[in-house]
Formats: C-alpha cells, structure tokens, sequence
C-alpha cells in the first residue's frame, strides 16, 4: 500500500504565477482534503473533495481551487501567488462519513519567490 | 467558535522522563480528538485518536491520552522519553463537519 502520495515535494514560483499540486489518495479511500501549513503552525483546512465536488470550504480566497478526478486523485490550484503562500501544503485521505482516521502525505513545500 | 489550544510551543524533556503535552478543546459538544506527530520535513502520522468508549487512549510509540470531558481536556502522555521523540506534535479535532481543526503544535526537544 503505498499510502497518500503528493507531488512534486518542492515547488518554487515567483509571485503572480499559478500552480497546481497533486495528491493521489490511499488505496480504499475516497475523500480527499487539503491543509496548508505555514512555517511553525498548524495545519489549516482549505478544502475537501468528495464524488468529485467540493464537499467543506475553509477560510481560503477563491485563488485556492481545486479538482477531484473519477479516480479520487486531486489537485489543488493558487491562482495569482503571493509571498505569503508560501507554505507546506498537505494532503489528507480517509473515507467519507469516518472521523476516525485521516492518513497524511509528505507534503509539497511551495515558496513563492 | 470550536477551537483547538495546545498550552506550550515548546517542550524539553530529559532523556527517560515523563512527556505530558497539553490539549485543551472548546466545544459544547465532545469532538473526536487526535494527536498527530510530524518529523521535520514529513507529513503529520497520527498517534492516536477518541472517538468514543474509553477514554484512556494508548497509541503508538508509547503514547497515551486520557479524554476528560469537565475538563475538555486530551492531555498527551509518554513515561519515559526516547531521543526518537524528538518532533512537532499536533492535537486536533474533529466535528461533524468532518474537518480536522488543529492545535498550533508543540515542539518536543529530548536531552541526553
């Protein structure tokens, strides 16, 4: 089982550019979510994916977007970057109706230059 | 609003000492809880989770919390510290919006 994996692991963008991050789920897993995690706090939700929709929405502007795929893979979008996205940006899966378990990737670590 | 408070950013421990990292909640209905580890550079492995039952939890790695309700507390605990505990550790919570809500985290150094 090769668990949740992102890519790429390290993305460097200049301000104003977009990028797109992937997450691929663990196998058996249909729900995917998105927290960004900027240096020295915690997570924080930006969005959840289930049956292709986004299911929950956190405090994130509209540049934040993204995309579930029939295969339950995601992508998360930022459209014009700012410095201050720069962060790591981790990808949860688990099964949607649980509470009980979300299984986390390494990360992308984005820096907005 | 639900929140999250982990009372300390930072923690030093001496090798073979207890580990007690603090996790208060507030909610007025009980949330599922969990702490999660991470090591630098990786993703968050979850230690241990309440969702319901006992509300002693024992975890990986040694770990145990105890859920107290008239505290809305979820206390993390270790008895001896190993070197390997050294890392970020992250309480959070869980409603019946499905979202984790996380801790700020706290910073757990081991001294030989």
């Amino acid at each position: 089982d090769a668990g949740v994996t992102q890519s790429p692991t390290h993305l460097i963008k200049t301000r104003g550019q977009q990028v797109t991050l992937r997450c691929s789920p663990k196998s058996g897993h249909d729900t995917v979510s998105w927290y960004q995690q900027a240096l020295g706090q915690g997570p924080q939700f930006i969005f959840q994916y289930y049956e292709e929709e986004e299911r929950q929405r956190g405090n994130f502007p509209d540049r934040f977007s993204g995309h579930q795929f029939p295969n339950y893979s995601s992508e998360l979008n930022v459209n014009a970057l700012l410095l201050g996205d720069s962060a790591l940006y981790l990808c949860a899966s688990s099964l949607w109706g649980l509470r009980t378990e979300a299984f986390f990737g390494q990360g992308t670590r984005l820096t907005v230059v | 609003a639900q929140s999250v408070t982990q009372l300390g950013s930072h923690v030093s421990v001496s090798e073979g000492a207890l580990v007690l990292l603090r996790c208060n909640y507030s909610s007025s209905v009980p949330p599922y809880l969990f702490w999660y580890v991470q090591y630098p550079n990786q993703g968050l492995q979850l230690l241990l989770k309440y969702t319901t039952g006992a509300t002693l939890v024992k975890g990986i790695n040694g770990f145990e919390a105890e859920f107290k309700k008239s505290e809305t507390s979820f206390h993390l605990t270790k008895p001896s510290a190993h070197m390997s505990d050294a890392a970020e550790y992250f309480c959070a919570v869980a409603f019946n919006d499905y979202k984790l809500s996380f801790g700020a985290g706290t910073t757990v150094t081991v001294r030989a």
